[in-house]
């Protein structure tokens, strides 16, 4: 019950910047849009995340469309080490009353040298 | 201040052994969950907690047992392991409240069941 969709995989020239989309159709009004990367068979690392305006911090900036249903995650400057796979995460509420987070299966980013 | 603290890093089980995976916060978390995940994949809830004596099933629960009675720890029970589990198991925390939810993961347990 993953409520986000991204692509499978994606390349990018080192140096150029990496444009991740993220589809959140089903995203409510209050709900944040977070990314998480994971490098290799390392534990996902927090990048950034958002509400309504667009946020830019020391690894990444994130732009989120007008209505909400979709956000694109910017690497401006792609290094080899960003290579990675790039999840796109909203909260899902339970019917218990409680809340969770599904990773969905996330995009391959492979950035070339 | 150690984060998300897994153990072991690595277990090796017989099909039908029960053991525990252990997981531990020191940053006063009160969400804490245990994800699951299989070669080339993506990451599966298993089972999750938004504070002690609260913890709710994920997506994959079937043949796991957690339980919270501290805000520290969230061990991860496999009651009768079978190969099927194989995977890489990964705990994280966050601070709540609901609104802003950024998670801290564990190093990871690589569990082998023969």
């Amino acid at each position: 019950d993953a409520k986000t969709t991204q692509p499978p995989s994606m390349d990018c020239a080192e140096g150029r910047a990496a444009n991740l989309p993220c589809n959140h159709s089903t995203i409510s009004g209050n709900e944040y849009v977070y990314w998480y990367r994971q490098i290799h068979s390392q534990g996902p690392q927090y990048i950034i995340h958002g509400l309504k305006n667009n946020e830019t911090n020391e690894m990444a900036s994130l732009i989120i469309t007008e209505d909400r249903k979709s956000s694109t995650l910017i690497l401006p400057h792609a290094t080899l080490r960003d290579t990675a796979v790039y999840y796109c995460i909203v909260r899902v509420d339970s019917t218990s009353g409680t809340y969770k987070y599904i990773f969905g299966t996330g995009t391959r980013l492979k950035v070339l040298a | 201040n150690a984060g998300v603290t897994q153990t072991p890093k690595f277990q090796v089980l017989k099909t039908g052994q029960s053991m525990t995976l252990q997981c531990a916060q020191d940053m006063n978390h009160e969400y804490m969950s245990w994800y699951r995940q299989d070669p080339g994949m993506g990451l599966r809830l298993i089972h999750y907690s938004v504070g002690a004596g609260i913890t709710d099933q994920g997506e994959v629960p079937n043949g796991y047992n957690v339980s919270r009675s501290t805000t520290e720890d969230f061990p991860l029970r496999l009651l009768s392991a079978a190969p099927s589990q194989t995977s890489v198991y990964f705990c994280a925390s966050s601070y709540s409240p609901v609104a802003k939810n950024i998670q801290y993961f564990g190093a990871g347990t690589r569990l082998s069941v023969l």
